[in-house]
């Protein structure tokens, strides 16, 4: 069964870095597209943009342009997002989807961010 | 960007009752392109409405969807405990690939 299985909870100081994954399993990583979406604390869903799974090259979102970085590891069917610098306000939980054709599809269980001093 | 507005922001109904919600565009969507999620708190969403009608797997009956262009509407007909949760529309029609703010469905 197709699933998405993301790392777990991180807990940071601001100005650090935090590499968060997502392993694909049960179907072909490379024919779908990978979504990343953001939901703060008690707020809604954010799309931050996707990465082509076939080609690496990640498309974001203006808000999410600079400090933010999706990458791949295709042999692993893994998708990663990387927040440099981190801030307060980057507390989240962050969600990696695929996308099916028109829609996002399949989600992960979500990680969660925390930033603090 | 297109903005999706949802309508109500909070609403709550009794057992049996008919429910619909609605989520207008700020620019014509595709209805290939507009789709409803559920969510219910400490899960991640799951695609509940595809292509402004179609409903996905395990989808209860009970839920519709339709629409076009800038209007769009999630109805359950028959409300039951199960479906209390927050729904969002989002548009996959031009990037940015939004998200309305969320109806959040409550039991009366």
């Amino acid at each position: 069964q197709i699933q998405l299985v993301q790392s777990g909870p991180e807990l940071k100081k601001p100005g650090e870095t935090v590499k968060i994954s997502c392993k694909a399993s049960g179907y072909t990583f490379t024919n779908y597209g990978m979504n990343w979406v953001k939901q703060a604390p008690g707020k809604g869903l954010k799309w931050m943009g996707w990465i082509n799974t076939n080609t690496g090259e990640p498309t974001y979102a203006e808000e999410f342009k600079g400090r933010f970085a999706f990458s791949l590891e295709t042999s692993a069917s893994t998708a990663y997002l990387q927040i440099n610098n981190l801030k307060n306000e980057d507390t989240a939980t962050y969600f990696c989807a695929r996308y099916g054709g028109y829609y996002l599809d399949y989600w992960g269980q979500g990680t969660t961010l925390t930033v603090s001093s | 960007q297109i903005v999706l507005t949802q309508s109500p922001a909070i609403m709550s109904a009794s057992l049996g009752e008919r429910v619909t919600m609605t989520c207008t565009a700020s620019s014509s969507v595709s209805s290939s392109y507009l789709h409803w999620y559920q969510q219910k708190p400490g899960s991640s969403p799951k695609l509940w409405i595809y292509s402004t009608s179609n409903l996905a797997s395990g989808v209860p009956a009970r839920f519709s969807g339709s629409g076009s262009g800038t209007s769009y509407s999630l109805t359950i007909s028959s409300m039951e405990a199960e479906d209390a949760a927050t729904y969002y529309c989002h548009q996959y029609h031009r990037s940015p690939f939004t998200f309305g703010s969320g109806t959040k469905l409550e039991i009366k």
